[in-house]
């Protein structure tokens, strides 16, 4: 079976504050892929990062960052110096490297950054 | 290039009832997926159409049914709906590969009553 869990239901911050927000997979897939979506009030799903299994090696994007631990099943994502406007909803998702197969979510992460 | 859209916003229906929801893929993607999301979840996935054919489903009935057609548009059909369909729809359009980089049109806002 293949399931994604994020234990964090909710996580307030004050801006300038760093943020992780965790995510842990399980699948029996020797190829996957890893993804984090952002979901705005509006509703749009927000692709941030894909990620392969045999790619493990962190990724920097600007305030943004990734670390793919292979080894405990995570791939938790960093917001530094967090800011008002990364209030959001963030799922991580899991898909197998498969034709005709979807990304199956974890339940959300709610960050609510304040001023 | 224009993004994914979806229409209506919002819809109100009652128990028993049919709907229709549409979709416009982002052009030159041949593969649509649905999405069902309850309040306070992560989309569920309820099937793909990859050029005009159901290609994969996810756990749902088969009163939820959806087609796709050759102009990058699609449909998801939902028959005799029930209180627990209220949700947040939504339709991804992806290329071939590489597998699961979707992405995603704003979502249609079904209420039932």
């Amino acid at each position: 079976a293949q399931k994604v869990t994020q234990a964090q239901t909710e996580i307030s911050v004050v801006e300038k504050e760093d943020v992780t927000l965790d995510c842990v997979y399980e699948t029996r897939d020797t190829t996957y892929y890893l993804f984090w979506y952002k979901q705005p009030p509006s509703g749009e799903l927000v692709f941030l990062i894909r990620r392969n299994s045999f790619d493990e090696q962190n990724e920097i994007s600007g305030r943004y960052s990734w670390n793919f631990q292979k080894s405990t099943s995570s791939f938790n994502f960093t917001i530094t110096a967090s800011q008002v406007v990364d209030s959001a909803v963030y799922f991580c998702a899991l898909t197998p490297n498969q034709a005709g197969t979807a990304l199956i979510f974890g339940k959300g992460t709610t960050l609510s950054v304040s001023s | 290039e224009t993004g994914v859209t979806q229409s209506p916003t919002h819809l109100i229906k009652t128990r028993g009832q049919q709907v229709t929801l549409r979709c416009s893929s982002q052009s030159g993607h041949n593969t649509v997926s649905w999405y069902q999301q309850a309040l306070g979840q992560g989309p569920q996935f309820i099937f793909q159409y990859y050029r005009e054919e159901e290609n994969g489903r996810g756990n749902f009935p088969p009163r939820f049914s959806g087609l796709q057609f050759p102009n990058y548009s699609s449909e998801l059909n939902v028959n005799a709906l029930e209180l627990d369909d209220s949700a947040l729809y939504l339709c991804a359009s992806s290329l071939d590969s590489p597998p699961g980089e979707q992405f995603f049109g704003p979502g249609t806002r079904l209420t039932v009553l």
